[in-house]
């Protein structure tokens, strides 16, 4: 079946730096990707939707400069964490559309990031 | 806005103990889905249920679209079963909209 690939699975940075995290479809195109935030002991909360080939549409509360969304092909977009503080440690998971597929939806493995 | 309720939020089961899981969604969800993360985040897909009745094993799905509602039943529990499992719904843009989650321990 199809497969959503997230790279790194875990990942420490310094506070102060940028960490970037990779959404792959492996056996599809996907035109749409979405990135997924969880705190512990907290829901899935959507963050902002990835189109290829143009900008990332943002959820309410998300800080644009924060999370820097790039999805420049059909198979891979990347959320880029800038300026990492403690507070942005958590577990952040993509998902990907087939629109080929049905539309079916395909969730990564997600990603843990702690920063220290 | 798009709305997904879950109930209970947490639940303690006796290993062989059966139970229901609630799922509530507003009428402009569709598609719902039902997800189990295990302890390691993994978010395992069980039952893509947009209306009627599945079964996969010990666990089986049914969800009645005209009253907003999804229910997820796990027979015979074990201890594998432990986790979180999510209610989900899609909206118009292919966006899914997680519910708050049933942390469930099932006791050994």
């Amino acid at each position: 079946g199809a497969v959503v690939s997230q790279h790194p699975s875990r990942v420490i940075c310094k506070s102060g730096t940028s960490v970037k995290i990779e959404c792959r479809s492996l056996d599809f195109q996907a035109t749409t990707m979405f990135w997924y935030r969880q705190f512990p002991k907290q829901s899935l909360m959507l963050m902002a939707t990835s189109n290829e080939g143009s900008k990332a549409t943002y959820e309410q509360g998300v800080e644009k400069d924060k999370f820097l969304i790039n999805h420049a092909s059909l198979t891979l977009s990347t959320l880029t964490v800038t300026s990492a503080h403690p507070e942005d440690s958590s577990f952040y998971i993509c998902s990907a559309r087939d629109k080929t597929g049905g539309n079916t939806i395909y969730f990564g493995e997600g990603s843990w990031l702690t920063v220290v | 806005g798009i709305q997904v309720e879950q109930s209970p939020p947490d639940l303690i089961l006796q290993e062989g103990a059966n139970s229901t899981l609630r799922c509530n969604f507003s009428d402009s969800v569709n598609n719902l889905q039902w997800f189990h993360q295990n302890p390691w985040g993994q978010l395992i897909n069980l039952f893509y249920i947009p209306s009627g009745t599945k079964q996969n094993g010990r666990l089986s799905a049914t969800t009645v679209a005209t009253e907003r509602y999804s229910l997820l039943y796990i027979s015979s529990s074990q201890t594998t079963d432990s986790g979180v499992y999510f209610c989900a719904g899609n909206t118009g843009g292919f966006k899914t909209i997680f519910g708050a989650g049933t942390r469930l321990f099932v006791k050994a």
